[in-house]
């Protein structure tokens, strides 16, 4: 199993720009998670999803959209990059969405707007 | 509302010497798990721990639940270079029923002089 996969590992854009992160996971999980990291800080949930076609926003969700047409692929967009959007995004799932439930994470993308 | 606090938010340490890091949280925890990051690294789930008073051990890292399920520590016996990183020990933000988010703070970076 490769686990969780992110694309593309690192990007630049210009403010104004409009990108996707790609996720994908092979474990079969129906519950997937995108969150953001700025340096020296913990994690912040921007969106979820607990299966195939259902997402919720997290802590900090304005200025991304996702979508989750299949089990295994939950892409997050950016429309318009702005710099407070330079981070590490990471992507993670789980089996359940319950406490104590491990979660997997993928290796993250880091993202410059300049 | 529940906080859970963890400290130190930085230590270092020669190597060889012990290390412990502390999360105290204002309620009581249903459970707390424990992740590592490694330096441009992505988290990875190390333990959970649920019961009160539970001790857990991984090695030279031994995992602990206080008796009123409020605390956690982690403690590295005599610490490696290659214990340099990151460790989170996220709680469960419940809103209702079983639905919840992983909090993850800052964390408490370790860095191992050798």
């Amino acid at each position: 199993n490769a686990g969780v996969t992110q694309t593309p590992k690192f990007r630049i854009l210009k403010i104004g720009q409009s990108m996707t992160l790609q996720c994908t996971q092979d474990m079969n999980h129906n519950y997937m998670y995108w969150y953001r990291q700025d340096p020296g800080m913990g994690l912040k949930l921007i969106y979820y999803s607990v299966g195939a076609g259902i997402t919720d926003k997290g802590e900090v969700p304005n200025g991304y959209n996702v979508s989750r047409s299949t089990t295994e692929d939950f892409p997050l967009r950016l429309e318009l990059a702005a710099p407070s959007q330079t981070s590490v995004y990471f992507c993670a799932s789980s089996y359940y969405r319950t406490s104590g439930n491990e979660q997997f994470f993928g290796p993250g993308t880091r993202l410059t707007v300049l | 509302g529940q906080q859970v606090m963890q400290i130190p938010q930085y230590q270092h340490v020669q190597e060889g010497e012990d290390f412990t890091t502390y999360c105290n949280s204002s309620t009581t925890l249903s459970n707390i798990q424990w992740y590592k990051q490694r330096p441009g690294g992505h988290p990875v789930f190390l333990i959970q721990l649920v019961k009160s008073g539970e001790v857990k051990k991984q090695k030279r890292l031994t995992f602990q639940f206080g008796e009123a399920k409020k605390n956690s520590s982690l403690h590295i016996t005599a610490t490696q270079t290659t214990d340099v990183g990151t460790y989170f020990c996220p709680w469960w933000k419940a809103y209702g029923g079983s639905q919840g988010n992983l909090i993850f703070g800052k964390g408490t970076k370790l860095s191992v002089k050798p």
